[in-house]
């Protein structure tokens, strides 16, 4: 079992350019979720899918932020005209899911570093 | 609302030592709350949770977390630390219904001297 992997590690961006992240789930895990961290904010959710459908993204920013898993393999965070306060590491995870209720227990990737300039 | 409070940021002690790491929550329904460790440059790494039955649980790693409804705590602790310990650990709270996310406190950064 690989664990949760996200790519790139690290990512160095101009301000105005787009970013996108990618999250691979641990196979069989059918909720995924995001979370940005920062040293001022600390860890701050951003949105969740359960079974690739979108389910609460009551944490991301309205404007240039959004989050998709097109496959149960895969979901991607894009931010659109990056800004140098979108810098931080972006941290997915991925949970179990059984008899319909989430185990409370997440998996979490290492994390992508996005750094706008 | 769900809040999450840690009230220490650094925790420093020697290694065998034992330690714990304070959490107190708030909320008025039936919750999760967990643990998390985080090693420098890593992403989270679950510990132990709680949902209900034995107050006591026990996680990786010999550590524990014991709740307390009447104090609304749910303390992490470890008997004798290593160094490998050093690390940030997260204290989390998630509603029993509702939205599955996971609110997290401030962390308390755990350093194992030798």
């Amino acid at each position: 079992n690989a664990g949760v992997i996200q790519t790139p590690r690290h990512k160095v961006t101009g301000k105005g350019q787009e970013a996108t992240l990618w999250c691979e789930p641990i196979s069989g895990h059918s909720a995924v979720f995001w979370y940005r961290q920062t040293i001022v904010q600390g860890l701050e959710f951003l949105t969740y899918f359960r079974n690739q459908a979108p389910i609460d993204d009551s944490g991301m920013p309205k404007e240039r932020f959004s989050a998709q898993m097109p496959n149960q393999s895969h979901s991607t965070l894009k931010i659109q005209s990056t800004q140098p306060q979108d810098s931080a590491v972006y941290l997915c995870a991925s949970s179990l899911v059984l008899g319909g209720q989430g185990t409370g227990q997440l998996y979490f990737g290492e994390g992508s570093k996005l750094t706008v300039l | 609302t769900q809040t999450v409070s840690q009230s220490d940021a650094h925790v420093t002690v020697f290694e065998g030592d034992s330690v714990e790491l304070r959490c107190n929550y708030s909320y008025g329904g039936s919750i999760y709350l967990s643990w998390y460790i985080q090693h420098h440059g890593h992403g989270l790494q679950f510990l132990l949770k709680y949902y209900s039955g034995n107050p006591v649980v026990q996680g990786v790693n010999g550590f524990e977390a014991e709740f307390s409804k009447s104090d609304s705590s749910f303390h992490l602790r470890k008997a004798s630390v290593h160094w490998s310990d050093s690390a940030v650990y997260f204290c989390a709270v998630r509603a029993s219904s509702g939205s599955w996310q996971l609110i997290f406190g401030s962390g308390t950064q755990l350093t194992v001297m030798p």
